[in-house]
């Protein structure tokens, strides 16, 4: 059973860095059939794609196109776990950030518990 | 505005059967396969069909999928309270290269 235990902090004030970790049982990072993706969630945009990271023989990395410039992805596989950086942060980038896979049927078949991330002074 | 088009709301009275439906382009639905979840308050998004049809283990057969051209549905057959939820479809867009999600339907159980 594959379960993704995301860590991070909740709030992170405007122009700063948003900065979150997602932990992966059950599964690796480094899988040949599995990409790790972060997705967003607000009420008033509703469910975001932010971006993926993923091995095939190398490592890749999708981003979205609305956050191609601030956004960065990282995989650990000394941890067995992958990274969240969204750069020059302002209100509008508060919501619940999740980090979830996709497996080898090619759905987004787990998620994180979701980390609730406020950008506020 | 999500790049794939669903109905805020539905709704039905247990026993019934409803739909949900997702509409969406010739980049996404179009070409790729779609995604069902359901939501429930608090909570991750679950995983309810993949593949357009297929369950999941432990999903009961009251769901189903199905997609034509470039829409998609989510039926629920005999409808009980607990299925009293937020739907979402979502499918891979070959043209933004990421995913795109549906803006979500409101099932109210009456």
């Amino acid at each position: 059973q594959v379960q993704l235990q995301q860590s991070g902090p909740g709030l992170v004030k405007p122009s700063q860095t948003l900065s979150l970790t997602c932990a992966i049982s059950g599964d690796s990072v480094s899988s040949n059939s599995a990409a790790w993706n972060w997705i967003r969630q607000s009420p008033s945009r509703g469910l975001e794609w932010l971006g993926r990271t993923y091995y095939r023989s190398k490592w890749y990395n999708n981003y979205a196109v609305f956050v191609k410039s601030r956004i960065t992805m990282n995989p650990d596989t000394s941890k067995n776990q992958f990274s969240l950086q969204l750069n020059s942060v302002t209100p509008e980038d508060t919501a619940l950030y999740y980090c979830a896979r996709v497996g080898p049927t090619g759905a987004i078949d787990y998620w994180g518990q979701g980390t609730l991330v406020t950008v506020s002074s | 505005q999500s790049e794939l088009t669903q109905p805020p709301s539905a709704s039905g009275t247990p026993g019934q059967r409803v739909t949900i439906s997702c509409s969406g382009s010739s980049s996404n639905i179009g070409r790729n396969t779609v995604n069902w979840f359901q939501q429930l308050p608090g909570t991750a998004p679950k995983l309810l069909i993949h593949t357009n049809d297929q369950r999941p283990s432990g999903v009961p057969d009251r769901f189903s999928g199905s997609k034509s051209g470039t829409s998609a549905s989510l039926a629920i057959s005999g409808l009980q309270s607990e299925d009293e939820a937020d739907y979402y479809c979502a499918a891979w867009d070959d043209r933004l290269i990421g995913w795109v999600f549906g803006g979500g339907t409101k099932l109210t159980v009456l």
